[in-house]
């Protein structure tokens, strides 16, 4: 059954490092999201990707934050200077439509650590 | 302002019996509700969809009612088993494709 890969599973950076979290969508899906979970928090939308643009963005998704789709596969997120508070599980998760009429396929998440 | 609540106390049940688990929210009117899965340290498992103009929807042991004028959904787990227990999460989609979580019950199920 296909699934949607991220890596790394865990990334450990320093206050104020750039960082750059991968996932590979389904491959017949068009659009594609990240969440954040901070733990014991709820799962939270940052950010939701549809033919090479944003599509919706969240108040968390500030300009520290970017995505981008650079090749046929891949979907990326990218976070500038990271905070202590950027410390959470980030889930891509992608679907074949939008507006609810398809479920989103979460991948196994990357849990970022900013110490 | 909008909110999404569960109950967030754990509901522990015994196995053989049905775990009824609620999803309230207020100012939306979501023209899709869905159930996701959640285990520990993993992303969240789509189980339901259930539309507006939908009352009921089944799926093996699974069943979601969705009552717009009470702004409520209701899941239902029969015949629960100890690999039921996880947590079960309400998302609302809000403001065109993006998905708005409720906190989430946790299910324990015991043998």
């Amino acid at each position: 059954e296909p699934e949607v890969t991220q890596t790394p599973s865990h990334q450990v950076t320093q206050m104020g490092q750039e960082v750059i979290l991968r996932c590979v969508p389904i491959s017949n899906h068009l659009y594609f999201y990240w969440y954040r979970q901070i733990l014991g928090q709820k799962v939270e939308f940052l950010v939701s990707f549809y033919n090479n643009e944003i599509s919706e963005k969240s108040e968390i998704f500030d300009d520290q934050f970017s995505v981008e789709r650079p090749d046929g596969s891949n979907f990326t997120l990218k976070i500038r200077s990271t905070k202590l508070e950027d410390s959470a599980m980030y889930f891509c998760a992608s679907s074949e439509t939008t507006g609810g009429t398809y479920e989103q396929y979460f991948g196994p998440g990357t849990r970022l650590t900013v110490t | 302002s909008q909110k999404i609540e569960q109950n967030s106390e754990a509901l522990n049940i015994q196995e053989g019996k049905t775990a009824t688990l609620t999803c309230n929210y207020t100012n939306y009117s979501p023209a899709y509700l869905q159930w996701y899965r959640q285990d520990p340290g993993r992303g969240p498992v789509f189980l339901l969809l259930i539309r507006e103009n939908e009352k009921e929807k089944r799926k093996e042991r699974l069943k979601v009612t969705f009552d717009t004028t009470l702004k409520q959904s209701l899941f239902h787990i029969t015949a629960s088993q100890p690999a039921d227990s996880a947590t079960y999460l309400c998302a609302l989609e809000n403001a065109g494709n993006m998905l708005t979580f409720g906190g989430g019950t946790r299910l324990m199920v015991k043998p």
